[in-house]
């Protein structure tokens, strides 16, 4: 099946700072790209629908100057979690769908861990 | 607008006993369904997906699932469980419509006892 990576699987940071995460589809081009938030014993929070070479569709709620997306190629794209704050600190994870598979299946990351001191 | 009611948050099972996670969902259009199994601090894994056709879908690891239109479900069993399917399960659908985007479920754990 497609491989989709994320980087880091978990980050650290100040409160204040600047955190990137990476998403990559591995071995197929993913023209759309979703980022979900998850908190503890909970599901998936869509947090905006990302395509190749335009601007991201936030969810409602979800501030786009707080989580910069960008889906600079079709195999890549990152999330920025900006001025992080403690309450950001959750689990990410991106998924991708393209031309492998069928149905419009998401191919899902294995998810990043992030903790905001 | 698409909805998914996952009806029971936990699901405690003895290994070896059958099990059905139920899934129901709300929608005007035509549907594509998905579950998808979270092992701890894991991403998520397709275990089966219907998209037209047989209402039957078999997927991964021995599960399988029915659409039913009438009742709008699509409940996930397996006939013998085993400790290692002990995880969270989640249900999702998706307007084929749009982008591919998909509600989730609230998910259901999967407790499987020795």
């Amino acid at each position: 099946g497609a491989v989709v990576s994320q980087h880091p699987s978990r980050v650290i940071c100040k409160s204040g700072t600047s955190v990137k995460i990476e998403c990559r589809s591995l071995d197929f081009q993913a023209t759309t790209m979703f980022w979900y938030r998850q908190f503890p014993k909970q599901s998936l929070m869509l947090m905006a629908t990302s395509n190749e070479g335009s601007k991201a569709t936030y969810e409602q709620g979800v501030e786009k100057d707080k989580f910069l997306i960008n889906h600079a190629s079709l195999t890549l794209s990152t999330l920025t979690v900006t001025s992080a704050h403690p309450e950001d600190s959750s689990f990410y994870i991106c998924s991708a769908s393209g031309n492998s598979g069928g149905g419009n299946e998401q191919f899902f990351g294995p998810g990043t861990r992030l903790t905001v001191l | 607008a698409q909805s998914v009611t996952q009806l029971d948050s936990q699901v405690p099972v003895f290994e070896e006993a059958p099990v059905e996670l139920r899934c129901n969902y709300s929608s005007s259009v035509s549907v594509y369904l998905f579950w998808y199994v979270q092992y701890p601090n894991q991403g998520l894994q397709l275990l089966l997906k219907y998209l037209s056709g047989s209402t039957l879908v078999k997927g991964i690891n021995g599960f399988e699932a029915e659409f039913n239109k009438s009742q709008t479900s699509f409940h996930l069993r397996k006939p013998s469980v085993h400790i290692s399917d002990t995880a969270e399960y989640f249900c999702a659908v998706s307007d084929p419509g749009n982008t591919g985007k998909l509600i989730f479920g609230q998910g259901t754990t999967l407790q499987v006892k020795p």
